[in-house]
């Protein structure tokens, strides 16, 4: 199962309101990511919070962790219609004994939909 | 800017074919991913490098290989294509292997017939 998961599966919005989601996680992470997809396109990185920071805001992204309750929040303040895509967090495992490897791995994704 | 390229967008192959799918970066990293994405799955990772000529399976591998003889190029081989690996394509680098962001190509979407 994946170790990311969004809420809500969709969301739809005015132009100019904020949006909101959330990611819920299992296990403990080094990292946990935001990325963007636009439909039919690659995924594109937003923005990346360590597990020793609890807030982070990039332009009109905000980011929040609590890994307390093992869970994540992106809000887009001001949305717009160019907003209109899908968003998955995707979180970073510490590293199993013997390997370098960080393994990545994504969530279903929150599909946003931003009316004009 | 950071630049990952993919050699199709869209490619259309029959059952039992081999199927290259190259990828390009122009960004000097060392770590290079394949994953597919579909409906309900999610992204999956396939298989990764982290330098010239290594690999390492990733979650999925069966039924795919790969290739990578330079740093800035990466290709996905499915040795015989299958009706179950019409999917979405996404190649990535990063520079750090362990947990940095990734940098993904615009993706090729496969059907196999």
């Amino acid at each position: 199962s994946q170790q990311g998961e969004e809420d809500p599966q969709a969301l739809s919005i005015q132009e100019g309101e904020n949006a909101t989601m959330n990611c819920s996680y299992k296990t403990s992470i080094n990292n946990l990511q935001w990325y963007r997809q636009n439909s039919g396109r690659g995924l594109v990185h937003l923005i990346l919070i360590r597990s020793n920071e609890r807030e982070k805001h990039s332009g009109r992204l905000r980011v929040t962790l609590d890994t307390s309750k093992k869970s994540s929040s992106l809000l887009i303040t001001a949305s717009r219609a160019a907003d209109t895509a899908s968003y998955f967090c995707a979180t970073v495992s510490p590293l199993a004994g013997g390997t370098s490897y960080g393994k990545l791995t994504f969530g279903q994704g929150t599909i946003l939909t931003v009316h004009p | 800017d950071v630049k990952v390229t993919q050699s199709s967008r869209y490619l259309v192959k029959r059952t039992g074919e081999k199927v290259f799918l190259e990828c390009v970066q122009d960004m000097d990293h060392e770590n290079m991913f394949w994953y597919r994405q579909d409906p309900g799955l999610g992204l999956r990772l396939i298989y990764f490098s982290y330098d010239v000529k290594m690999k390492e399976k990733g979650d999925i591998p069966e039924g795919y290989s790969v290739s990578r003889e330079k740093k800035e190029r990466f290709s996905l081989i499915l040795e015989s294509a299958s009706t179950n690996q019409t999917s979405m394509y996404l190649c990535a680098s990063s520079l750090y292997l362990a947990g940095g962001p990734r940098f993904f190509g615009p993706g090729t979407r496969l059907t196999v017939l």
